[in-house]
């Protein structure tokens, strides 16, 4: 069974700051895609950044980035220059044909 | 171009009620995915549909709960009977094609059950 760890459930960073949220995924496909979503306090889901695995140049969208590593099947977020508005959950998910994702991280920005 | 329209935002049954809840695609999209999240959960995968098919629900409760995407109108999730356990959010998230490279999300539907 696909599986999603995120072994943080919970993360603070000082403003303008970086900080690096964690990911480890166990699945025996090698096609797939890989993506963080943010939950702010108003529960809509939104996309962050995605990463397809056969790619190994690691994505980026502007203050975030991954750190892909495919052979760990690790999948970690770094967010750099951290804001005020970065403050929420943050899940990991893996995808094959449906998104399975991690238990969150819930990512404080301190002033 | 609306996103993906989830309605009731809020809902509340009491126990032994029935609960709809609808979820309109994205203009163009004709695969719709359901999922539920408990309180400090994440996401877990329920059902995942076709215009007039389901194409996977091994993430559905085997009794009372049901999902449908007709040729016309929303996709409704139906849970009949509901419990406390049900208390939850749910999300509906719609995708132009199989590979939902580009899902895009539902604002959800809190249920609560009194």
């Amino acid at each position: 069974a696909q599986t999603v760890t995120q072994s943080q459930p919970e993360m603070s960073v000082q403003e303008a700051e970086t900080v690096t949220l964690s990911c480890t995924y166990d699945t025996s496909e090698s096609d797939y895609y890989l993506f963080w979503y943010k939950q702010p306090p108003s529960r809509q889901m939104i996309l962050v950044i995605r990463q397809e695995a056969y790619k190994q140049q690691n994505a980026t969208e502007n203050r975030f980035s991954v750190n892909f590593q495919k052979a760990a099947k690790s999948f970690s977020l770094k967010i750099s220059d951290s804001q005020l508005g970065d403050a929420a959950m943050y899940f990991c998910a893996w995808l094959n044909e449906k998104l399975t994702f991690g238990t969150g991280t819930r990512l404080t920005i301190i002033p | 171009n609306a996103g993906v329209m989830q309605n009731p935002r809020h809902l509340v049954r009491r126990r032994g009620q029935e609960a709809r809840l609808r979820c309109s695609p994205m203009k163009g999209h004709s695969h719709v995915y359901w999922y539920r999240q408990l309180p400090e959960e994440g996401l877990k995968f329920m059902v995942y549909l076709q215009k007039e098919n389901i194409i996977d629900e091994s993430g559905m409760p085997k009794e009372r709960f049901s999902a449908e995407f007709p040729k016309e109108g929303p996709s409704i999730l139906r849970i009949q009977q509901v419990v406390r356990g049900d208390s939850a959010a749910y999300f509906c998230a719609s995708s132009a094609s199989i590979s939902n490279t580009e899902a895009f999300f539902g604002q959800g539907t809190r249920l609560t059950v009194v």
